[in-house]
């Protein structure tokens, strides 16, 4: 069984409409993060949280949000949906308890387009 | 702005050599280090951590840190086809709570 899952896998939204991605772990990790890949753009934080109480904006947080409704789940939300958000999605998790603090552990992903 | 530098490649090497993968980074600071791996269309794979100057090996592969020239790379050892994927660098800087991650390099192990 994934130790990361996100739900949806994929979808296909239109602009201005309200989407909510859903990441959930059995691994027991204190830290989630969400990151969006773009080609040629690499890898970029949105949004992460080192515990319940704990919520950042990362480098691109702007048109997002996010709910960090239990240890295990992690919620990204966008409000209302732009065709320069269609990207890869990827949520992950790090274990700072076990001193891994950065060492990340991604989930497979949702591939998000915005008509 | 912090930067993590790669070459985009595409690397191509044949079956059995050596690949060399290589990573410069801006922060000084900067206190870890990770490589990546992920294959089109799947989810990065955490493959090496590294922390402190020197060499560290893991299987096939050995990750080698020079905090002075801001250097960090990745050789693996009897590279296979399978092997083939995209290794994305990433580094955690001095004081910040994030990673910065390269855009990665693609590389291609020839049969």
């Amino acid at each position: 069984d994934a130790d990361v899952t996100q739900t949806p896998r994929n979808r296909i939204t239109k602009t201005g409409k309200r989407i909510m991605l859903e990441c959930s772990q059995t691994k027991g990790h204190d830290r989630m993060y969400w990151y969006r890949q773009d080609p040629g753009l690499g890898l970029r934080l949105i949004y992460y949280s080192f515990d319940v109480k704990d919520i950042n904006k990362g480098e691109i947080s702007d048109g997002y949000s996010v709910s960090r409704q239990a240890q295990a789940k992690f919620s990204l939300s966008l409000e209302s949906a732009i065709p320069n958000q269609t990207a890869l999605y990827f949520c992950a998790t790090s274990d700072a308890t076990s001193g891994g603090d950065y060492e990340q552990y991604f989930g497979p992903g949702t591939r998000l387009t915005v008509t | 702005q912090k930067e993590v530098e790669q070459n985009s490649g595409p690397l191509s090497v044949p079956e059995g050599a050596i690949a060399s993968l290589n990573c410069t980074y801006s922060d000084r600071g900067s206190q870890s280090f990770f490589w990546y791996r992920q294959y089109s269309g799947k989810s990065p794979e955490l493959i090496m951590s590294i922390y402190s100057n020197g060499d560290k090996e893991d299987g096939r592969f050995t990750a080698q840190l020079n905090k002075a020239s801001q250097y960090v790379s990745l050789l693996i050892r009897d590279s296979q086809p399978s092997d083939s994927a995209t290794y994305l660098c990433a580094v955690k800087g001095a004081g910040s709570y994030q990673l910065t991650f390269g855009k990665g390099t693609k590389l291609s192990v020839i049969p």
